[in-house]
């Protein structure tokens, strides 16, 4: 399986910036990055995915380290409904593999 | 537009008893189908995936099997249920692995 590494928890204050990690380091060379975040008892929901270049959205914006060892989530202005847990995933082939997530706690 | 369906919402099964959990897609043709396990306060187990109709990969051994007798239709089963088949079940689709993945709402399943 694809591996990825996440811290389980972060903070954040309401209508700040909110930069994510994510370690990858056993990356193959086809594997894209994917991001997702899920509330309690819901579905996750796709956040953004790239191959090499770093990509933005209208939800966030995700920075691919020049050796695609690592990446970060970036959302911009973190708002209280931002706070879900932020699972990093490669997709190797036809599979996702999800790792334990980061738990965001939005502080108003 | 593309929709996933899944139900039921929530199952309570008893230990032994067959389970049929059932998940349709609308709007896309040929998707990639996925069926993961979350259990409680842990991240999602990708379970079973199919390309077609017909194809399934199992990617954990386990007492469940997955069918997939239509193009967008993707079946999840159990002959015996076990206390430890408890869990939120959760269907997807996507189109490739290069590309978003959609989740259903999800079937949180309890075995007694």
């Amino acid at each position: 399986d694809a591996k990825t590494t996440q811290p389980n928890s972060m903070e954040s204050n309401e209508e700040e910036p909110v930069h994510l990690p994510c370690n990858h380091s056993t990356i193959s060379g086809t594997d894209y990055i994917h991001w997702y975040r899920q509330l309690p008892s819901q579905g996750p929901e796709y956040v953004i995915h790239g191959l090499t270049s770093n990509v933005n959205n209208r939800m966030a914006s995700l920075a691919i380290a020049e050796d695609r060892k690592s990446s970060t989530l970036i959302l911009h202005r973190a708002t209280l409904r931002d706070a879900a847990v932020y699972y990093c995933i490669l997709s190797a082939g036809n599979q996702f593999y999800f790792g334990t997530g980061t738990s965001l706690t939005v502080i108003p | 537009s593309q929709t996933i369906h899944q139900w039921p919402a929530t199952l309570v099964q008893p230990v032994g008893s067959p389970l049929s959990l059932e998940c349709t897609v609308e709007g896309t043709s040929n998707p990639n189908l996925y069926w993961y396990r979350q259990a409680a306060g842990r991240g999602l187990q990708l379970l079973f995936y199919s390309v077609g109709i017909g194809q399934i990969s199992s990617e954990v051994p386990q007492n469940l099997s997955a069918s997939r007798p239509q193009d967008r239709q993707f079946i999840l089963s159990s002959k015996k249920l076990l206390l430890s088949d408890s869990g939120f079940y959760l269907c997807a689709w996507s189109t490739s692995g290069h590309t978003e993945a959609f989740f259903g709402q999800g079937t949180r399943l309890t075995v007694v």
